[in-house]
């Protein structure tokens, strides 16, 4: 079984950039994620797909300040030019053995 | 804009089944697998199962085999999926999502799911 750890909470500030990360569990580090968006009260909305070379395809109509990468077991999503639209809570996901797994969520709070 | 629009919020007592369609506006499902994933209040996510639109083949999370049941309807581009012997646990937005087999790139809006006596 695949496990993705995620740290509960980040923070930035408006204008400034962060990069949350998920990190795959022993053994599955070749694994791609997919990166899910969920804003207050609202379902989520898929973002990204982030593959262990660092290649990521992401979804219609996500800005160009969102972007992926890849190191080792670790699949990261960057913001930049934080807006206050960007505090959400962000989801990693991936799939393996015919099932699906996800991280806990980092709450993003910008400041 | 494709959109999958949901059924509305239902509630069930104990015991009882609930169904939650999903129906795909401004694309068709055909060549889609449709993933249903859920949200219990102020959790994370989790996923129920999968079925491939075209063949109706599906896949069941281990932790729901036996008690879900995904189907569609090829004349109304819609998919279904039934929970049965809810319990309390159940109470949870139930959401779809359309895409690949190993994930997928549109979700739909949810459906809110109550299981109270």
């Amino acid at each position: 079984q695949v496990v993705l750890t995620q740290s509960p909470s980040a923070s930035a500030s408006l204008g400034a950039s962060v990069k949350l990360t998920c990190t795959l569990s022993s053994g599955h580090s070749r694994f791609g994620v997919a990166w899910h968006q969920q804003q207050s009260d609202r379902g989520p909305r898929f973002l990204m797909r982030v593959d262990s070379d660092g290649k990521h395809t992401k979804g219609d109509g996500v800005p160009d300040r969102y972007s992926g990468s890849s190191s080792g077991a670790e699949r990261y999503l960057t913001i930049s030019s934080l807006q206050s639209e960007d505090e959400a809570v962000y989801y990693c996901q991936t799939w393996a053995s015919g099932s699906q797994f996800f991280g806990g969520g980092t709450k993003l709070t910008v400041l | 804009q494709e959109q999958l629009v949901q059924s509305g919020a239902e509630v069930k007592k104990p015991g009882a089944s609930v169904t939650v369609s999903c129906e795909a506006s401004g694309h068709s499902f055909p060549g889609s697998y449709i993933h249903w994933v859920r949200q219990a209040p102020g959790q994370g996510l989790e996923w129920l199962g999968r079925m491939n639109f075209n063949r109706r083949s599906t896949e069941y999370s281990q932790r729901f085999q036996g008690r879900v049941t995904m189907a569609r309807d090829t004349s109304n581009s819609s998919a279904y999926m039934e929970l049965s012997r809810l319990t309390s646990d159940d109470t949870a937005v139930y959401y779809c999502g359309r895409g690949l087999y190993d994930f997928w790139t549109i979700w739909g809006q949810g459906s809110l799911v109550i299981v109270s006596s």
